[in-house]
């Protein structure tokens, strides 16, 4: 059975902090994909990698930063949190394989309140 | 940049009864997905639909596709109150389709 987790389930950090969201993967899949989730805008794509030690922007980089050491971990920064980044934060890791991905498997999800 | 838009953004209906969600998008696409969330989990994937096929069936749900019109259609049969839950349709991104943008999704409530 795939499975992708996420460290944290809700997390509440204070404006300015350093904030590490980490999500694993046991499918020993190449890719892995960070997304937001805010109400009326769907899933944002923030980052996502498609091997070790590599990271691709997505739309919605900015403040932001990833980390992937292992091929099982991609773990999503926070450098220093704002308010705006209050959201739902969702890791998804397709098969590997050729592209276009037949389907995403995904994480519990992060909800991450910055006060 | 939004692909996939759902339509209704809101639907409420009895259990028993059948909920149609629809999805447009704007660029050509190789394959859409639906997915479902529950309340505060994560996407669950539910069935995909290449862009040669018209219809596709998966036990009590219905994808249609209309490349012409960029546009699908997710049908439920006969809902249950286990149905509640958000659905989402996503398209193929990117240079090399290795990305999917999701739309805001369609909010379902079965009441019993």
């Amino acid at each position: 059975d795939v499975k992708v987790t996420q460290s944290s389930r809700y997390l509440v950090k204070r404006t300015g902090e350093k904030v590490f969201l980490e999500c694993v993967q046991d499918m020993d899949h190449e890719n892995m994909f960070w997304y937001r989730q805010d109400p009326g805008l769907g899933l944002r794509l923030i980052y996502f990698s498609y091997d070790v030690k590599m990271k691709e922007k997505g739309d919605i980089p900015e403040g932001y930063s990833v980390s992937r050491e292992k091929k099982e971990r991609f773990s999503l920064i926070l450098e220093s949190a704002s308010t705006n980044q209050t959201s739902m934060y969702l890791c998804a890791s397709p098969p590997s394989g050729r592209v276009p991905y037949n389907e995403q498997f995904f994480g519990p999800g992060t909800r991450l309140t910055v006060l | 940049s939004q692909q996939g838009e759902e339509d209704p953004q809101a639907l409420s209906i009895q259990e028993g009864e059948n909920a149609t969600m629809n999805c447009s998008y704007k660029t050509s696409i190789n394959n859409l997905q639906w997915y479902r969330q529950n309340s505060g989990r994560g996407l669950v994937h539910l069935i995909l639909i290449r862009s040669n096929e018209r219809e596709k069936h998966s036990g009590r749900l219905r994808v249609t596709l209309d490349t012409s019109k960029k546009s699908s259609s997710l049908l439920i049969t006969a809902s249950r109150a286990a149905d509640t839950a958000s659905y989402f349709c996503a398209t193929d991104a990117g240079n090399y389709g290795q990305n999917f943008v999701f739309g805001p999704g369609t909010r379902l409530s079965v009441l019993p």
